[in-house]
Formats: C-alpha cells, structure tokens, sequence
C-alpha cells in the first residue's frame, strides 16, 4: 500500500526567503505526482503535476522535482510572499486508469511580512 | 469562478436526517470523485465515477449513498450520520483517456457538521 510522507508538518519563514517542501512515497511504481495548495476552509488548488517520465516542472516562483528512484518529491518555493501562505499537499498517482491518489497530510505554511 | 462547484458549502445535520451535497463539473471531465478530509488526516478517497459508472467504492459505509447522474453532476446522498462523519468533503474531476495527465481538479468542498 502507498503511504506518502511530508516533511515538516509546519514551516514558518521571513518573507522573501526561498524555501523547499519534502514528499517521500514508499512504492516508486508511480504514474505521477501532483501538488497541490489549499487555504484554510477551502479546496485543493492544483499548482504542478509532474509524470513519472520526468524530472521536474516549472510555474513561476514553484519548481516540483521528482526522483521516482528514490521515492522523493521536493517543492521549491522561491522569494516568498505572505499569499504563500497555506497547506502545501503531495499526492501520487500509481496507474492510469483514473485518478485515485493517495495524499500526504501535508505541509502548513506561514510566511511572516 | 472554478470549474468545479460544490454546494452547500456548510452544513449541519442531525444525526437522523437526510441531506445531500452536490457537485457539479464544467471542465468537460469524464471522471468525477468523493474525497473526505478530517483534521489531522489525509484526504480519503470515497467513491470514483467514470463515465457516469462508479469504478470504486472505497469501504465506505453505507449511510453514504453517491449518484452520478451525468458526466456533468456528481451527489452524495446523507442518511443517519455519526458525529465522527463530520468533516470537508471534496469534489473533484478528471479528464481520463490516453491524451491527458489525469490532472484533478477539485472542488471549494462542503464543511459537514454532524450533531
């Protein structure tokens, strides 16, 4: 069974400070990996979506790597911004029949002005 | 405006009631989704509709009843909640064929209270 991990639980950091964003999955048999952001009482907002056959993707200030190897996802945030701030959410896909992800707990946020 | 819309957004129900979230998708999707999302767990994947024909059913009780009309519209259906029910509960679609990533889109989510 699938089980992802994020590290830390909570991050607080100055504004303009780049900051990275963990995720671990235990099986590497993934078809691909998404993040995503939610802010508090609302729904999931999907930043990237990396497939299995690559390595990283790009949305202005976010950078999402993927080392399906080793079972390791990394979210890059660079000069934060107090809008930053939210839940940062990993979640993997294993097959392409539809979308059944399995999410981490997540990753909360706090960029301080 | 997303392109999923959930209503209501809040809820409160007693525990004999019956009541229903719905969902609607206007993206296009073949693929519609039930995740739940307690405090301090990860989201929960509930039920999956493809084209309009539920391909999970992931253990839940039977007091959640989904329907799926349509590729378009997506509801669960509430009877006789426990408190430990109360929760968000997030829609979500995808696009599911050999051309697309199966990206998922989700919902603002309905903030079920169960008393």
């Amino acid at each position: 069974k699938q089980e992802v991990t994020q590290i830390p639980a909570a991050l607080s950091v100055p504004e303009g400070e780049n900051l990275v964003l963990n995720c671990s999955f235990t099986d590497s048999a993934i078809y691909n990996l998404q993040w995503f952001r939610q802010d508090p009482g609302k729904g999931l907002t999907s930043l990237l979506l990396i497939q299995s056959s690559q390595r990283e993707q790009t949305s202005g200030r976010l950078n999402a790597s993927l080392d399906k190897s080793s079972g390791r996802s990394t979210l890059y945030i660079a000069a934060s911004q107090p809008g930053d701030s939210a839940t940062y959410l990993c979640a993997v896909r294993q097959d392409s029949g539809y979308s059944t992800l399995t999410f981490g707990k997540g990753t909360m946020l706090l960029v301080s002005p | 405006e997303t392109g999923v819309t959930q209503t209501p957004r809040h809820l409160v129900m007693g525990m004999t009631n019956k009541k229903s979230l719905k969902c609607e998708q206007h993206l296009g999707h073949n693929a519609m989704y039930w995740y739940k999302q307690s405090a301090k767990k990860p989201l929960e994947l509930m039920f999956v509709y493809s084209l309009e024909e539920r391909v999970e059913n992931n253990s839940v009780p039977s007091r959640f009843s989904p329907e799926c009309p349509n590729s378009s519209h997506l509801f669960l259906h509430l009877h006789t909640l426990q408190p430990e029910d109360s929760a968000l509960y997030l829609c979500a679609s995808s696009q599911e064929d050999y051309q697309t990533t199966g990206e998922l889109f989700f919902g603002e989510g309905s903030r079920l209270t169960v008393l």
